[in-house]
């Protein structure tokens, strides 16, 4: 079975600081990888995918991503951020033929002002 | 392009009731997945659909817990009876014909009290 682990329970930024979220999956196979993100009082959206081809993908509000097969990783990456980007972060995974979309715990991330 | 929706957006019942949770995928979206996220933690798959048939329910309770899409669009999420441990946020997503990306709804809160 397949599983998400979010390294971070909470994170607490200043603007303008990085910001680097971890993700690690099991899986057995080929996968699709994502980043979602929740703002508050909003429903899930898609921050960004990988499916194939460049393993470092970039995706809306400045957020990246870096898939790295060999550590089963796949970890989001804000050079700046901005008080805005306070939300929960979620990553998820599916098999590249399933589409059994399974999400880790989250990441909860405020920025300060 | 109208997103998911989902009704009721809250609901509180007291333990034992039943209660149904309505949801009405993006036009032409052949996948519908519900999901159930309990506060602190990640959406967690209770059903997945592909039109009208059912791709994955194994993590579905189902001695309480039903779900139907008829006619391969609309679906709909009973509990019945509720018991204290299902109050979370029951999330809707869709997804095109072999498309790993899902679109969600806002959710519905269910309390049972």
């Amino acid at each position: 079975a397949q599983s998400v682990s979010q390294h971070n329970h909470h994170v607490i930024l200043s603007e303008a600081a990085s910001l680097e979220l971890g993700c690690n999956y099991s899986y057995g196979g080929t996968v699709n990888l994502f980043w979602y993100v929740q703002y508050p009082g909003q429903h899930l959206q898609l921050l960004l995918k990988y499916f194939s081809g460049d393993p470092l993908v970039k995706g809306i509000k400045g957020f990246e991503a870096e898939f790295i097969k060999s550590k089963f990783s796949f970890n989001l990456r804000k050079p700046s951020v901005q008080w805005s980007d306070t939300a929960e972060y979620f990553c998820a995974v599916t098999g590249s033929n399933d589409y059994k979309l399974s999400f880790g715990a989250g990441t909860t991330v405020t920025v300060r002002a | 392009e109208a997103g998911v929706a989902q009704s009721p957006r809250y609901k509180i019942i007291e333990k034992r009731q039943s209660v149904a949770f309505w949801c009405n995928p993006i036009s032409g979206h052949a996948t519908l997945y519900w999901y159930q996220q309990i506060l602190g933690q990640g959406p967690k798959l209770l059903i997945q659909f592909q039109n009208n048939g059912v791709v994955d329910d194994s993590q579905l309770p189902k001695d309480r817990f039903s779900a139907e899409r008829l006619k391969g669009v609309d679906s709909t999420l009973k509990i019945q009876p509720a018991k204290l441990e299902d109050s979370a946020v029951y999330l809707c997503a869709s997804g095109g014909q072999g498309a790993a990306e899902a679109f969600f709804g806002q959710g519905t809160r269910l309390t049972v009290v």
